[in-house]
């Protein structure tokens, strides 16, 4: 089983939808949590950090359900500019971050 | 955006040859990470460093080495490239372990 698992998408959806995309993790150790988006051919980007008592950033809301090893990213009134790949990164005291293959969003008018 | 540069960011060599890859920061961050980025496997991490010449194996470290002599600078050497080596490698930084890192634009290497 991989240490961050993530669905590979691609999600299309249409402008000013709502899509939400998971990850699960299993380290039940694990300390600190992040959202990563990556273009096409490009490096990856922090999003956000993941907090235990959720956090937002306007459109980008992130949450964290330590009970059932995951995380999710909630991405409200979709532009055509959030079109990109997902990271879910996740680090573990004492090692390094373990970084999830990504999601696939597609977004269309 | 982080002070990170890449070089080169294109290289295309053949199989046998060494290739080294070099890392560059102007944010004086303690931490530097080489990571390979292939289709299905996300980001896999190579070799870090956490300071002047210390550094550390990562989960993919078979067939790479690294130096780090100077604070900013943090070098991967493919020994003897093969086919296998093909990905794109992207350096990271952060001033910690476990805190967000920051990537440079990457390099996409081809080894025929």
């Amino acid at each position: 089983r991989k240490e961050v698992e993530q669905d590979p998408g691609p999600f299309n959806v249409p402008e000013g939808a709502t899509v939400a995309f998971n990850c699960t993790y299993s380290n039940s150790a694990s300390q600190s949590f992040f959202w990563y988006r990556q273009d096409c051919r490009k490096e990856p980007k922090l999003l956000m950090s993941v907090y235990s008592s959720g956090n937002e950033d306007g459109r980008f809301t992130a949450q964290l359900n330590r009970a059932s090893q995951y995380i999710s990213l909630l991405i409200r009134d979709s532009k055509l500019s959030d079109s990109a790949t997902y990271l879910c990164v996740v680090y573990s005291y004492g090692n390094k971050l373990v970084f999830g293959a990504g999601t696939i969003l597609r977004v269309k008018s | 955006d982080a002070g990170i540069t890449q070089s080169p960011r294109h290289k295309v060599t053949e199989t046998g040859t060494p290739v080294t890859l070099r890392c560059h920061q102007t944010e004086n961050h303690r931490y530097m990470y080489w990571y390979r980025q292939d289709p299905g496997h996300g980001l896999r991490l190579i070799h870090y460093s956490y300071g002047v010449k210390d550094t550390d194996k990562g989960e993919v470290s078979d067939g790479y080495s690294v130096s780090r002599s100077k604070t900013e600078d943090f070098l991967l050497t493919l020994e003897s490239a093969t086919s296998s080596q093909t990905s794109v490698y992207f350096c990271a930084i952060s001033e910690s372990n476990g805190v967000p890192q920051y990537f440079g634009p990457g390099t996409r290497l081809t080894v025929t």
